[in-house]
């Protein structure tokens, strides 16, 4: 079974750095981008980002360009989103996916989809 | 960036109707678009993609159609299930963009 596993839930004071995971299973991890999205408190869905973790392609929307930043480690089919001054707007829910279909082309859908990570960010 | 417009923001439906939700683009995005349905507290679901065809054990009252700028997702019979939360998101071009949802609701 496909699956995508987040890190749990996290409290962060502003200013504070962090880095939340996202590990794939029952596939071939380095055939597939992962993509972040973000959802913000009673809002919609933005694309935060994407990594292709078979050669480290990793692209930003440009809203989250130089705000966090997206690795992958192919050793332990893990993708990463991090933070290194978490503000108090960084408040969110925030969720990994899966590439469809296989490849490198950046014309995907995305499917499965994991639990989510919520960040909570307050003084 | 290409920009997705959802309309409505609220469709109130009642159990066993059709529900009809409409997303534009505001360039050609060919057939590159994807619905996702997303309840509350839970992650987003995959329904369609390539704009028509339905994903992986969704059922058969989920549709899409559409292509170029103007793609439509209809629900054929309403089941309480389905009142949920369902977003439109291109991806012809980086970035992916969504729409801003359309907000399924009972009526």
């Amino acid at each position: 079974e496909v699956q995508l596993v987040q890190s749990g839930a996290e409290v962060k004071k502003p200013g504070e750095s962090l880095k939340i995971s996202c590990k794939g299973s029952g596939y071939s991890f380095t055939s597939y981008w992962i993509g972040w999205v973000r959802r913000m408190p009673g809002k919609g869905l933005e694309w935060m980002g994407i990594i292709y973790p078979g050669d480290s392609d990793t692209r930003y929307s440009p809203s989250f360009q130089g705000q966090v930043t997206i690795s992958a480690d192919k050793s332990i089919s893990t993708a990463y989103l991090q933070w290194s001054s978490l503000k108090a707007s960084d408040t969110a829910m925030y969720y990994c996916a899966r590439s469809q279909p296989p490849g490198g082309g950046i014309d995907n859908w995305f499917d499965p989809w994991g639990q989510g990570t919520l960040v909570t960010v307050s003084s | 960036e290409i920009v997705m417009t959802q309309s409505p923001a609220t469709l109130s439906v009642s159990p066993g109707e059709r529900a009809t939700l409409s997303c534009r683009a505001s360039q050609s995005v060919r057939s590159n678009l994807a619905w996702y349905q997303q309840k509350p507290g839970q992650a987003p679901r995959l329904l369609i993609y390539g704009a028509s065809t339905r994903a992986t054990g969704i059922p058969a009252r989920f549709s899409g159609s559409g292509s170029g700028t103007e793609f439509t997702l209809t629900i054929s019979s309403l089941q309480s299930e389905d009142f949920a939360a369902y977003y439109c998101q291109q991806y012809n071009n980086w970035p992916y963009t969504f729409g801003q949802g359309t907000k399924l609701e009972i009526k």
